[in-house]
């Protein structure tokens, strides 16, 4: 299996703009997570999926921030408008049920 | 809420030195606790995985327990490589009252450093 899988994995974009970050999950997992990372708050949760469901968004930091799951296959997270404190990396991480998770190498945003 | 603390935040050791990492949490209501490392601008590898019933859990030269009724877990790492150093993350997991998934609750992190 190719493990979790994002995309891009840079971004660096203007502020104002719509940024949009893509995960794959592992196949068969049913759970789906996406973290944000700053050297200020260090790893947070923003919002988790279970079977293509949003369960808790609580950690969503702001209405400029969605996150969907189609399917169970594919997921993003938007932010619009983007701003600099948005700049942080975004991990997405997949798990089958309670088992371990499993994280994706993480996308790099700057916010300009 | 759920708060992690980490000690140390940073450890320099020479080369096959045995360490232990500590992690502390607030509420003792967890489903399991995760230890992870991350390389520097790297994503987070799973190193260990161990359930609240569960007193330890190795793997190689990777010993973790957890003493849930304390809050604390420590990792403890047999002969240390200078591929060792990196940063690692304990997180423990909260208890979802729907049971289908359990959110992670990092701390700060070690960053360990093995001198060769």
């Amino acid at each position: 299996d190719a493990g979790v899988i994002q995309s891009p994995r840079h971004e660096v974009t203007e502020m104002g703009q719509e940024v949009t970050l893509r995960c794959k999950p592992i196949s068969g997992h049913n759970s789906l997570f996406w973290y944000r990372q700053t050297m200020m708050r260090g790893l947070e949760l923003l919002i988790y999926f279970n079977n293509n469901v949003p369960i808790d968004d609580s950690g969503m930091p702001e209405d400029r921030f969605s996150a969907k799951m189609p399917n169970a296959s594919f997921s993003t997270l938007k932010i619009q408008p983007s701003e600099p404190r948005d700049s942080a990396v975004y991990f997405c991480a997949s798990s089958f049920g309670v088992s371990e998770q499993f994280f994706g190498p993480g996308t790099r945003l700057t916010v300009l | 809420k759920q708060e992690v603390t980490q000690i140390p935040a940073a450890l320099s050791v020479p080369e096959g030195e045995n360490l232990v990492l500590n992690c502390s949490f607030t509420d003792s209501a967890i489903y399991n606790l995760q230890w992870f490392r991350q390389d520097p601008g790297k994503g987070l590898t799973s190193l260990l995985l161990i359930q609240s019933s569960q007193r330890e859990q190795t793997s190689g030269r990777l010993n973790a327990s957890l003493d849930k009724s304390s809050g604390r877990s420590t990792l403890y790492i047999a002969a240390s490589q200078p591929g060792d150093s990196a940063t690692y993350l304990c997180a423990p997991a909260g208890v979802i009252s729907s049971g289908s998934a359990r959110q992670l609750t990092f701390g700060s992190g070690t960053q360990l450093t093995v001198l060769p």
